[in-house]
């Protein structure tokens, strides 16, 4: 079973338009992080949220954390080609360790 | 710093055949982590070390695969022998461990088991 559970797992999405990935922690979260891949590539670090109701932006993409409901969201707005890709959501699963788990992905494509 | 290394970025090998994949990690970082992808299992943690140290192995599948990390500049996954189930990419990660810190991703192999 998948620890950390994304949705949806695809997205296709106009040009211009705001779009939401969600992340649902099955067990209590020490941390989260969001990175990007591009297919073929690393996985890029884009944030990482430690504290409950913490929100933080990087361009046109901003994180939120809600730890009661162990859950995160990544909002995109005015979405361009340039985000097109596979986003991943990561998270330490033991307290003060370092085993850092990822969901499944969702794979983001815009369309022009 | 250039960043997690691995070698080779391809690999195409017959099944039965030995595989090794390699990887530097960014200097002072202690953790290293070494994931697989597939389209269907997503991002799995294989193993991780700390100060070359293994700490968590439970999600080597199988007793084919081994890893090693000798010293704090290089670490290895083999596959021996390997099979057209192990195709996938390979990741390699280091992270420090001050606190909860993101890691940073090497560019991955690509490995056929044909």
């Amino acid at each position: 079973s998948q620890e950390l559970e994304q949705s949806p797992q695809s997205l296709i999405v106009q040009e211009g338009k705001n779009l939401t990935i969600n992340c649902t922690s099955s067990k209590t979260l020490y941390g989260l992080y969001w990175y990007k891949q591009k297919y073929g590539e690393g996985l890029i670090f884009l944030m990482m949220l430690q504290k409950g109701g913490e929100e933080k932006s990087h361009e046109k993409i901003t994180a939120k954390l809600d730890e009661k409901k162990q859950q995160s969201s990544l909002h995109i707005t005015a979405s361009q080609p340039s985000h097109a890709g596979i986003y991943l959501c990561g998270a330490y699963r033991v307290q003060g360790a370092q085993k850092l788990v990822f969901g499944q992905g969702t794979r983001l494509t815009i369309n022009p | 710093d250039a960043g997690v290394i691995q070698s080779p970025r391809h690999e195409v090998t017959e099944m039965g055949q030995e595989v090794t994949l390699r990887c530097k990690p960014i200097s002072g970082h202690d953790y290293l982590f070494w994931y697989r992808q597939t389209m269907m299992r997503g991002l799995e943690l294989l193993i991780y070390f700390n100060n070359n140290v293994p700490i968590d192995d439970s999600g080597m599948p199988e007793d084919r695969f081994s890893a090693k990390m000798p010293n704090a500049s290089f670490s290895t996954l083999k596959i021996q022998p390997s099979e057209p189930r192990d195709s996938a990419v390979y990741f390699c990660a280091s992270s420090r461990s001050s606190g909860n810190t993101e890691a940073f991703f090497g560019q991955g192999t690509r490995l056929t088991v044909v």
